[in-house]
């Protein structure tokens, strides 16, 4: 099966401050995967997800991530934090063998220093 | 229209009572999942609705009981929950169902609390 390891259930940064959050996959078959996030109080929302059409991803608020075959890696980043980017962030993995579903990592709490 | 809108937005209920989340969406979507958040971890999914139709079942407790009356409904009947059941629940919606579901679009949730 399918899975995705989010390193860090905590990450804190300086407001303007370089945004990284790890994501680690586990796969045989090459893997659908996404970042969420979700504000307080709200559901997800999707940033950006990697179908296999680009390495780089680009999503909504400035976020990136690279995905890495050789490394099995999904890190999300984003050059300048801003304080509306507090919240918690999800990698999630589309799962090859079943239809429909989506499988989450663990989460990452962003917060960011004034 | 990009919105999920689920109702009610909070609900405490007695471990006797019954009642229902709901749960729209007007984007055509063909897929709706429930998903059960608890406080600070990831969510869990329950139910999948592929073309009104039950498609995946996470071995889900009896006394959750999904309904899709159709394409723009999903309902969630609840009875005789216990506390550990207070969480939570996440409705979400995808274009198509596939293997590959991809985006889905989440409402705000609604927030249960069984006393």
């Amino acid at each position: 099966a399918q899975s995705v390891t989010q390193l860090g259930s905590h990450v804190s940064v300086s407001e303007g401050a370089l945004v990284l959050l790890r994501c680690n996959y586990s796969s045989s078959v090459p893997p659908y995967l996404f970042w969420y996030v979700q504000y307080p109080n709200q559901g997800l929302q999707l940033l950006l997800k990697y179908t296999s059409a680009a390495t780089l991803v680009k999503g909504i608020n400035g976020f990136e991530a690279e995905f890495k075959k050789s490394e099995t890696s999904f890190h999300l980043t984003k050059p300048s934090a801003h304080m509306s980017d507090a919240a918690e962030y999800f990698c999630a993995v589309s799962e090859y063998s079943s239809a429909s579903k989506i499988i989450f990592g663990s989460g990452t709490r962003l917060s960011i220093r004034p | 229209d990009t919105e999920v809108t689920q109702t009610p937005k909070h609900l405490v209920m007695g471990m006797t009572n019954k009642k229902s989340l709901k749960c729209e969406q007007h984007m055509g979507h063909r897929a709706m999942y429930w998903y059960k958040q608890k406080a600070k971890k990831p969510p869990e999914l329950m139910f999948v609705y592929s073309y009104e139709k039950l498609s995946i079942n996470e071995s889900v407790p009896s006394r959750f009981s999904p309904e899709c009356p159709n394409s723009s409904l999903l309902n969630l009947h609840l009875h005789a929950l216990q506390p550990e059941d207070s969480a939570l629940y996440l409705c979400a919606s995808s274009a198509v169902p596939s293997r590959f579901a991809g985006e889905l679009f989440f409402g705000e949730g609604s927030r249960l609390t069984v006393l």
